[in-house]
């Protein structure tokens, strides 16, 4: 089956830093997205990016499809960016996301 | 605007007990799923339903059931819940060919 690896799997930053989080798959993609979760549990949709790049504030996102991976960009971290990001491969809109294990990011001041 | 309302929030129960998790969502959204995650193995997918009365196996449904009772409700059923069945549950629904998933806010199951 389709194989979704992220690295690093733990990450600790001091505020204000630069961070890149990558994301891994095994299979050609049309539909990749990016979750927030924070440190409560709850699951935030960030990025629908099976190709291409696109910005929100200071998060950036990448995808190179024909080389099966995705980059997401965090900038400036603060504390609130804290919790895990996941990232989720479905082969297209109406198949359901496959997720990786994720990258466990802490932010301290 | 309420979204993906799971019930309950937390629960705990004995082996073999019997229970359902409940999911409703306001969207008008034709797919939903269960997933289930615990520590370091991420989002695992259980069922999901493409439609109204259609429902699917993930990759780990056994010892689960589903019932796709309307368009807005999904329930997930443990009918003998096992020790290995400690999770925390998430529901989550999507639009048909669109690609935003929402998800609920989770319902962290113990089973002792």
């Amino acid at each position: 089956g389709i194989q979704v690896e992220q690295s690093p799997p733990d990450l600790i930053l001091q505020e204000g830093a630069n961070s890149t989080l990558r994301c891994n798959f095994s299979d050609s993609v049309n539909n990749l997205q990016w979750f927030h979760q924070n440190p409560w549990g709850q699951l935030i949709n960030l990025f629908y990016i099976p190709s291409g790049t696109k910005q929100n504030g200071r998060l950036s996102a990448t995808t190179v499809a024909t080389e099966r991976y995705s980059l997401l960009y965090i900038s400036s971290s603060q504390t609130t960016d804290s919790g895990v990001y996941f990232c989720a491969w479905g082969f297209s809109g109406n198949t359901p996301l496959v997720f990786g294990k994720g990258t466990r990011l802490s932010v301290i001041a | 605007n309420a979204g993906v309302t799971q019930t309950p929030k937390f629960q705990v129960l004995k082996t073999g007990q019997s229970m359902t998790l409940q999911c409703a969502q306001d969207m008008n959204h034709n797919s939903m799923y269960w997933y289930r995650q615990d520590p370091g193995m991420g989002l695992r997918l259980i069922y999901y339903s493409a439609s109204e009365g259609t429902t699917d196996k993930g990759e780990v449904p056994n010892g689960y059931n589903v019932s796709r009772l309307n368009k807005r409700e999904f329930s997930l059923r443990l009918e003998s819940a096992a020790p290995s069945q400690t999770s925390v549950y998430f529901c989550a629904s999507s639009a048909t060919g669109q690609n935003t998933i929402y998800f609920g806010e989770g319902s962290w199951l113990t089973v002792v």
